[in-house]
């Protein structure tokens, strides 16, 4: 089966430390996406970074780093220097190759970030 | 900010009427999709299109049915709004290319009574 697993439904972190999020990935099929999307309070889905299953060296975007273990099946999204506007929710999702290649979710991890 | 629109960004409807949700694009992209966001169930996709006419559905599609008549619009409708179908709908357009990046709309949020 095809799932996401997203184990902290919350976390909290200083302001300007960095923090992992974490998120583990089930599937058969040896090419896929992860992506990472937050969701502040406003609601809106902002796609922040991706890691395609053949890629060799782990995504980055800024602040943002993908850590891509591959065996393991995660792809862990480590935020650094956090901060104020990280508060959020944030969702782990894997692009399928069936439904048009549809994003399944994870249930998201609520960051809170403290001053 | 890709270009994409949904409206009403709010509704609340009765039970037993039926609700068409809107969404549009600036981009000319080819697939787009109609999620729903719910607690403890992340986003589901319920249908996505593929292109002028071409659509079907996903795995929450009861009850939905979708029409894409132009490339830049793509329309949920609930026939007969149940409470069940209380939720946040999300559009989404499906960037070309290797990564095929879905960016989101700003969401509606529906209250069925």
């Amino acid at each position: 089966a095809q799932k996401i697993t997203q184990t902290q439904p919350g976390m909290f972190v200083q302001e300007k430390e960095a923090v992992t999020l974490d998120c583990t990935y089930d599937t058969s099929d040896p090419s896929y996406g992860l992506f990472w999307y937050k969701q502040p309070s406003s609601g809106e889905m902002i796609f922040l970074i991706y890691q395609g299953s053949y890629d060799q060296q782990n995504a980055t975007e800024g602040r943002y780093s993908l850590n891509f273990q591959k065996a393991r099946k995660s792809a862990n999204l480590v935020i650094s220097a956090s901060q104020l506007g990280d508060s959020a929710m944030y969702f782990c999702a894997m692009r399928v190759r069936n439904q048009g290649g549809k994003l399944i979710f994870g249930q998201g991890t609520e960051l809170s970030v403290k001053p | 900010d890709a270009g994409i629109t949904q409206s009403p960004r709010h509704k609340v409807t009765e039970t037993g009427t039926p609700v068409t949700l809107r969404c549009h694009q600036t981009e000319n992209h080819r697939y787009m999709y109609w999620y729903r966001q719910d607690p403890g169930h992340g986003l589901r996709l319920i249908h996505y299109s593929y292109g002028v006419k071409d659509t079907d559905k996903g795995e929450v599609s009861d009850g939905y049915s979708v029409s894409r008549s132009k490339t830049e619009d793509f329309l949920l409708t609930l026939e007969s709004a149940t409470s069940s179908q209380t939720s946040v709908y999300f559009c989404a357009i499906r960037e070309p290319g290797g990564r095929e990046t879905q960016y989101f709309g700003p969401g509606t949020r529906l209250l069925v009574l």
